[in-house]
């Protein structure tokens, strides 16, 4: 079975300053890995994946992600966060050619003016 | 497109009444899912279906909760009786491969009181 483990409940940055979100997963076989973002009172947003290929995936809103498989990682980065930015962000994974997505129980982002 | 649908956006009911929750995928989809998120228990995936079939349902709490896919455009989750510990957001979402990704719908707030 696959799982995910985000393992800040809230990140706190300052606006302008870089942010970094942590994710890690397990998944037997080939990892599909993906981010989402909710605002309040909405559904999710896809924010980028990782299927194959470079390890550095981007996505929208100047959010980029790294894929490290010896650490089972897949951070969520963006070079410098905006107020706007505040939100709940979620990471999934699925087993490679599966569709069932498991999420991690979330990570709340707060950028402060 | 319009994206995934769901109806209602507010759901307010008593206890052991009927509830029903609807939602229209994205048209050429052949995933589709139902999710419940509290803030206890985070994302929980209750059912998925694939080209209208069911493929697993074992997060669905227990047998007050049935989901039905008639066809490729219409699924319903129907709660019945209903419980003040089945409040809730419900989201639905879809997908179709290969790209993996979930497109969701706003989601159904639900209370029961």
């Amino acid at each position: 079975a696959q799982s995910v483990a985000q393992p800040e409940d809230q990140v706190n940055v300052a606006e302008g300053n870089p942010l970094t979100v942590k994710c890690t997963y397990s998944v037997s076989g080939n990892p599909y890995l993906f981010w989402y973002v909710q605002y309040p009172n909405r559904g999710l947003q896809f924010l980028l994946k990782y299927i194959t290929g470079d390890n550095l995936v981007k996505g929208s809103y100047g959010f980029e992600a790294e894929f490290n498989k010896s650490q089972t990682s897949f951070h969520l980065k963006k070079p410098s966060a905006l107020v706007s930015d505040s939100a709940l962000y979620f990471c999934a994974v699925s087993r490679g050619g599966f569709q069932k997505l498991v999420f991690g129980t979330g990570t709340r982002l707060l950028v402060s003016p | 497109d319009a994206g995934v649908i769901q109806s209602p956006r507010h759901e307010v009911t008593e206890m052991g009444q009927e509830v029903t929750l609807r939602c229209k995928p994205i048209s050429g989809h052949d995933y589709l899912f139902w999710y419940r998120q509290t803030m206890m228990r985070g994302l929980e995936l209750l059912i998925y279906f694939n080209n209208n079939v069911p493929i697993d349902d074992s997060g669905m709490p227990e047998d007050r909760f049935s989901a039905k896919m008639p066809n490729a455009s219409f699924s319903t989750l129907k709660i019945q009786p209903s419980e003040p510990r089945d409040s809730a957001v419900y989201f639905c979402a879809s997908s179709s491969l290969p790209s993996g990704g979930y497109t969701f719908g706003s989601g159904t707030r639900l209370t029961v009181v």
